[in-house]
């Protein structure tokens, strides 16, 4: 199975301050296709999950335009460019090339 | 309105089985792979099991594989899990997932 890591596991963050979670996968996740399978979720306090990023760096609709993801073949980032109050909550990233699909472990974030 | 709402969720003893639902409203059901996804109390996110659009194509993970049966009825726009065997590990909230749209989570609790 492709196992996925996420660093750092908790980030505390200044309200207007940049974020960034590092995401690496123990195998390429470039597809047969082309494409490069990586997503990125956010998990608020007590909600369910809601994606944010698909395919390393496509927005998801309503997605805030201060989130952007980057990265290549096993190593992605989740950026945050000023983080408000609502982002606080943990952020998985997830691979959809291989089977089994399979998460990070999750980072959580919330403010200093 | 785009929804899945999951239902069939609650307290069954090791061993028990219980059938998970849920329902697709506000897009064309038929037209999607869709996906089933737990989360353990406090902990992150597992994929469980992905069915494609015509039911040809089922996915499991190895965790519940022989013991978790998906299924869909696209005429009724529904999506089920069969669980048998059920451990006191399967304990979570489980989701039904399509890329960016994910369901509120139904809680199931395995305990004696």
């Amino acid at each position: 199975d492709v196992v996925m890591t996420q660093s750092p596991l908790s980030l505390p963050v200044t309200l207007g301050q940049p974020a960034s979670i590092s995401c690496r996968s123990s195998q390429s996740l470039v597809h047969s296709d082309g494409n490069t399978y990586l997503n990125w979720f956010q998990q608020r306090p007590g909600q369910s999950p809601r994606r944010l990023i698909y395919k390393v760096s496509n927005r998801d609709s309503g997605v805030p335009d201060r989130f952007s993801g980057s990265g290549s073949g096993t190593d992605f980032t989740l950026k945050i460019s000023r983080v408000e109050a609502e982002d606080v909550g943990v952020y998985f990233c997830m691979q959809g090339t291989h089977w089994p699909r399979t998460f990070g472990p999750g980072t959580k974030v919330d403010i200093k | 309105e785009v929804q899945l709402v999951e239902f069939g969720g609650g307290l069954v003893q090791p061993g028990g089985s219980l059938r998970l639902s849920c329902a697709a409203s506000g897009f064309t059901f038929s037209s999607y792979n869709m996906n089933w996804v737990r989360q353990a109390p406090g902990k992150g996110l597992e994929w469980v099991s992905h069915i494609d659009k015509s039911s040809s194509t089922k996915y499991y993970a190895d965790s519940v594989k022989g013991r978790f049966t998906i299924s869909r009825d696209n005429a009724k726009n529904s999506l089920y899990l069969q669980m048998n065997s059920l451990r006191d590990e399967d304990t979570a909230v489980y989701y039904c997932m399509r890329g960016y749209l994910w369901g509120q989570g139904t809680m199931v609790t395995v305990s004696s």
